[in-house]
């Protein structure tokens, strides 16, 4: 089983719905990220949580919200999605090794129509 | 000028080439330096750290100009499957306890028979 699992894998939606990608991790790592990966452009960092307590913007938070609703869990929502939100999600874990190992999950492809 | 930049690729290369990726970073300050591969559909995995003395990894080297603000990734002796995606990764220093780590777009490697 992966370290860390994204689910669902893949989801099409419809423009206006609200969306949950989750994203649970068996590493113990304290630190979790959602970024987004599009063609041309790169990752990007959405939200980061360095405990459950901890919540931060990143790069480009606009349009999504997080809760970390334990250590090992860290869900991205879309509360009403945009065609432009299609992408490729990932979460992402790293620990108490070398600063700028992140541990990622598989992904969750979303398409908003 | 974006945080990181790479090299646009795609670099298409026969078996046992020796290829070489740059990647620049616009952060003077910037404290932490790695090279991620991504291979297609799949999600970015941890090559090597980039150490400011350079390191080598097998068929792999890293290395460091912190005067010119880039670092690069040679590979010896291509091999097929080192056919992928290579992600420069940066951490920009921003402030105490800051480990956001900044991805460049990546470059696209086909290792051709």
């Amino acid at each position: 089983d992966a370290d860390v699992t994204q689910t669902p894998r893949n989801r099409i939606t419809k423009t206006g719905k609200r969306i949950m990608l989750e994203c649970s991790q068996t590493k113990g790592h304290d630190r979790m990220y959602w970024y987004r990966q599009d063609p041309g452009l790169g990752l990007r960092l959405i939200y980061y949580s360095f405990d459950v307590k901890d919540i931060n913007k990143g790069e480009i938070s606009d349009g999504y919200s997080v809760s970390r609703q334990a250590q090992a869990k860290f869900s991205l929502s879309l509360e009403s999605a945009i065609p432009n939100q299609t992408a490729l999600y990932f979460c992402a874990t790293s620990g108490g090794g070398a600063a700028g190992e992140l541990f990622f999950g598989e992904g969750s492809r979303l398409t908003v129509l | 000028r974006k945080e990181v930049e790479q090299d646009p690729g795609p670099f298409n290369v026969p078996e046992g080439a020796t290829v070489a990726f740059n990647c620049t970073y616009s952060n003077s300050a910037s404290q932490s330096f790695f090279w991620y591969r991504q291979d297609c559909r799949k999600e970015p995995k941890l090559l090597m750290s980039v150490y400011s003395s350079g390191n080598e990894d097998g068929r792999f080297t890293a290395q460091l100009n912190r005067a010119s603000q880039y670092i690069s990734l040679l590979i010896r002796d291509s091999k097929l499957s080192d056919s992928a995606t290579y992600l420069c990764a940066v951490i920009p220093y921003s402030g105490a306890g800051s480990y956001q780590l900044t991805f460049g777009k990546g470059t696209k490697l086909s290792v051709i028979p």
